[in-house]
């Protein structure tokens, strides 16, 4: 059974704060992501990673950056927090670049940045 | 205009009744759709997936893909409080890498 898991549920934090999100897959998957999910604009990709020290934007990568120094793990980082990225973060992985090959996805951090 | 169109609900059936969730979308690119189903507090789990346009059956679900109206349904039959969920349609031109996703319905099946 695939497991994503990322390392809190509930996280808050303040503005200025330098913040990590880690999140680990069991699995051995290739692709990893990053998503922020907010009420009325669905699921948005931040970052994704192919392998390995790989990583490229998604649709809203501006203040974040990430890291994949392993395989099974991919940390999303914001520099320096901002309210405006009080968000649900989720983080997936799947097996290849194929089309029809699942996104498994954490369970989910809610970020709260005052 | 958002790229994919969700009804947000919330919508709220007797158990047993039949669901009918849709999207809309923009982009004729998209061939590749699919529908998440997530629970309170978890993350969205993939329930159908479907390439181009047809049908797709799978227990009391089904997906329906109608490329020429840009349409996508989802059917839910004999609905139960387990299927109580968000259901996120998603999309893709190509790879998982570009999917875009609607901002989800929120259903409550009551017993």
């Amino acid at each position: 059974d695939v497991k994503v898991t990322q390392s809190s549920r509930y996280l808050v934090k303040r503005t200025g704060e330098k913040v990590f999100l880690e999140c680990v897959q069991d699995m051995d998957h290739e692709n990893m992501f990053w998503y922020r999910q907010d009420p009325g604009l669905g699921l948005r990709l931040i970052y994704f990673s192919y392998d390995v020290k790989m990583k490229e934007k998604g649709d809203i990568p501006e203040g974040y950056s990430v890291s994949r120094e392993k395989k099974e793990r991919f940390s999303l980082i914001l520099e320096s927090a901002s309210t405006n990225q009080t968000s649900m973060y989720l983080c997936a992985s799947s097996a290849d670049r194929g089309l029809g090959d699942t996104q498994y996805f954490g369970p989910g951090t809610r970020l709260t940045v005052l | 205009q958002k790229e994919v169109e969700q009804d947000p609900g919330p919508l709220s059936v007797p158990e047993g009744a039949i669901v009918s969730l849709n999207c809309t979308y923009s982009n004729s690119a998209f061939q590749y759709f699919m529908w998440y189903r997530q629970y309170s507090r978890k993350g969205p789990e993939l329930l159908m997936y479907t390439y181009s346009s047809g049908n797709k059956e799978d227990g009391r679900f089904t997906a329906q893909v109608d490329k020429s109206s840009k349409y996508i349904s989802l059917f839910i039959r004999d609905s139960q409080p387990s299927d109580s969920a968000t259901y996120l349609c998603a999309m893709s031109r190509r790879n998982n890498n570009d999917m875009r996703f609607g901002a989800g319905t929120r259903l409550t099946v009551k017993p």
